[in-house]
């Protein structure tokens, strides 16, 4: 039961390079969200899918591009590479139960450098 | 727009301990509060999840306790050992409409327990 999986752990990009952040979750939940972490502003939501075929835009989307083409997989596009999106990206899944989401599951994380 | 404060930032207790960390919540309206673990270089481990109709839940040494009212949420830990050092993070899930599933996070706190 691997549960979320993100690649690459880390990665070293130059300003302007595009790349994608890999999840895959193998729980057949139906929600999934990327998260970025900064130091002293905790996580900030990215982007979300509700399911295959349907995200939508979280708190700082701009510079960022998803897509949800089947339940298990939620890559994340980095369009332009910028120093600003130095940070640690994090990958979750959950699934609903009565109209609500339960059990967050997050990956381990991609430290990803912009130079 | 939902902002999350935690106090302390950062607490360092001895060994058998019991502390209190502080969450607290501009917008009553929510679904849910979790409770996090973060471990150095690592990902969230949830470690309890409160209803909003909830007053309290309890999992071993750990009790989180939700007065939705005065936007405040309390994380008990009892007998505190050095395995207990970690990040805290507190996070809230918004109610209902398109925000459904959304969490907002705080800052975290950072635990450390010396032997």
């Amino acid at each position: 039961n691997a549960g979320v999986t993100q690649t690459p752990k880390f990665q070293v990009l130059k300003t302007g390079q595009s790349m994608t952040l890999q999840c895959a979750q193998d729980m057949n939940h139906e929600y999934m969200s990327w998260y970025r972490q900064d130091p002293g502003m905790g996580l900030r939501l990215i982007h979300y899918s509700v399911g295959a075929g349907i995200t939508d835009q979280g708190e700082v989307p701009n510079g960022y591009n998803v897509s949800r083409s089947t339940t298990e997989d939620f890559p994340l596009r980095l369009l332009s590479a910028a120093p600003s999106q130095t940070s640690v990206y994090f990958c979750a899944s959950s699934y609903s139960v009565t109209g609500g989401y339960y059990g967050y599951t997050f990956g381990s994380g991609t430290r990803l450098t912009v130079v | 727009k939902q902002e999350v404060t935690q106090i302390p930032a950062a607490l360092s207790v001895p060994e058998g301990e019991n502390l209190v960390l502080n969450c607290s919540f501009t917008d009553s309206a929510i679904y849910n509060l979790q409770w996090f673990r973060q471990d150095p270089g690592k990902g969230l481990t949830s470690l309890l999840l409160i209803q909003s109709s909830q007053r309290e839940q309890t999992s071993g040494r750990l009790n989180a306790s939700l007065d939705k009212s005065s936007g405040r949420s309390t994380l008990y830990i009892a007998a505190s050992q050095p395995g207990d050092s970690a990040t805290y993070l507190c996070a809230v899930g918004d109610a209902g409409g398109t925000s459904y599933g959304k969490l907002t996070f705080g800052q975290g706190t950072i635990l450390t327990v010396h032997p």
